[in-house]
């Protein structure tokens, strides 16, 4: 079975601050991990995913994550804070049987940008 | 443009009464899926289709129905079973290895 858990349910951050959203994931194989955004009242929208190329992940609007097989951990980051990436972020996991087909999400972590 | 139509936006159903919710899709993708999501918990899997005419239960299918007859088409009707309905329904589509597209969402509330 496959787990997700985002640490910190809200994240506050200045403009122009450093941008760090954690995902700890769980598989019993090597995973497929992605990051979605979601604006209010929208759907998801894909930032980013790892599927076993480079693990350092660049995806839209300056975000990264890098995989880390031993921290089992997937964590997004953007050096600099836009009052734009304002939303909710979702990781999720896929085993690579299915690739991106079943996801497996995490809590969601709502980030708040302040002036 | 290719994408994933939900409709209506915003639905309200009454006691005792089933509401269907529209999800269309013109991207040619195989697998369709429906998601709900409330404050904190993620989104959960109802349903998933991988193929015309079949369909699989997810995590919470108790109380929702869906059909799979056209490629493009994957309804979700919320029956007078599910006994609390209030969530925001996404659906999504993908193909082969290829990560989920989504759709905006219908948002449903009871009366």
């Amino acid at each position: 079975a496959q787990s997700v858990t985002q640490l910190g349910s809200h994240v506050s951050v200045s403009e122009g601050a450093l941008v760090l959203l954690r995902c700890n994931y769980s598989s019993s194989v090597p995973p497929y991990l992605f990051w979605y955004v979601q604006y209010p009242n929208q759907g998801l929208q894909l930032l980013l995913k790892y599927t076993s190329a480079a693990t350092l992940v660049k995806g839209i609007n300056g975000f990264e994550a890098e995989f880390k097989k031993s921290e089992t951990s997937f964590h997004l980051t953007k050096p600099s804070a836009h009052m734009s990436d304002a939303a909710e972020y979702f990781c999720a996991v896929s085993d690579r049987g299915n690739a991106g087909n079943m996801l497996t999400f995490g809590g969601g972590t709502r980030l708040m940008v302040k002036p | 443009d290719g994408g994933i139509t939900q409709s209506p936006k915003y639905l309200f159903r009454k006691e005792g009464q089933n509401v269907t919710l529209s999800c269309e899709q013109n991207l040619n993708h195989d697998a369709m899926y429906w998601y709900r999501q409330d404050p904190g918990q993620g989104l959960r899997l109802i349903y998933y289709s991988q193929i015309v005419n079949d369909f699989q239960k997810g995590d919470i299918a108790e109380g929702y129905s869906v059909s799979r007859e056209k490629k493009e088409s994957f309804p979700l009707t919320v029956t007078s079973a599910q006994k609390n309905p209030t969530a925001f329904y996404l659906c999504a589509s993908s193909i082969g290895g290829q990560p989920q597209h989504f759709g905006d969402g219908t948002r449903l509330s009871i009366l």
